[in-house]
């Protein structure tokens, strides 16, 4: 069974600095990846997807992510914090063959403070 | 346009009662989800349309009934709900399954009473 964990309920940083939001998956096969943001009252928007190639993926509003197939990681990163950015930070993944099933994380609050 | 449309925003109903939660994608898009959201929870899927054909049913109960007049329009029926499901429902679409993104309503915040 295909699954994603987000050690980290919360995440607090300062303003300009760097910003990380841990992932990691548990799948069988080949995992295709996802990053999505959640600000209050809104539905999820998408921020950037990893299915293959490049380990480095880049997405919208500065975030980036790294796939690291040997430590089943997916981190999200941004090198410059914004107090906007704070918000809830959902990853999820699908596999390779299958349905239109994702598995989402709990969930990461980030706070960036000013 | 990235867009995809609820509504509505907000709605308060009785146990008794019937309402429809409306979702709409000008995109193009042949799969469509529902989802239902509680606070601070990542959402769970209740439904998929792909091609306008039901193709996931996640054991939802049968007060939930969806239907899918057309490819670009996607419906969630509501009766005799009970109060554990007041949530936020989120409508999503995709140009397909796997690897594509989904993109997501702002969601209708339903309270039930």
């Amino acid at each position: 069974a295909q699954s994603v964990a987000q050690p980290e309920d919360q995440v607090n940083v300062a303003e300009g600095n760097p910003l990380t939001v841990k992932c990691t998956y548990s799948v069988s096969g080949n995992p295709y990846l996802f990053w999505y943001v959640q600000y209050p009252n809104r539905g999820l928007q998408f921020l950037l997807k990893y299915i293959t190639g490049d380990n480095l993926v880049k997405g919208s509003y500065g975030f980036e992510a790294e796939f690291n197939k040997s430590q089943t990681s997916f981190h999200l990163k941004k090198p410059s914090a914004l107090v906007s950015d704070s918000a809830l930070y959902f990853c999820a993944v699908s596999v390779a063959v299958g349905d239109y099933k994702l598995s989402f994380g709990a969930g990461t609050t980030v706070t960036v403070r000013a | 346009d990235t867009e995809v449309t609820q509504t509505p925003k907000h709605l308060v109903m009785g146990m008794t009662n019937k309402k429809s939660l409306k979702c709409e994608q000008h995109m193009g898009h042949r799969a469509m989800y529902w989802y239902k959201q509680k606070a601070k929870k990542p959402p769970e899927l209740m439904f998929v349309y792909s091609y306008e054909k039901l193709s996931i049913n996640e054991s939802v109960p049968s007060r939930f009934s969806p239907e899918c007049p057309n490819s670009s329009l996607l419906n969630l029926h509501l009766h005799a709900l009970q109060p554990e499901d007041s949530a936020l429902y989120l409508c999503a679409s995709s140009a397909g399954h796997r690897s594509y993104e989904q993109y997501f309503g702002p969601g209708t915040r339903l309270t039930v009473t």
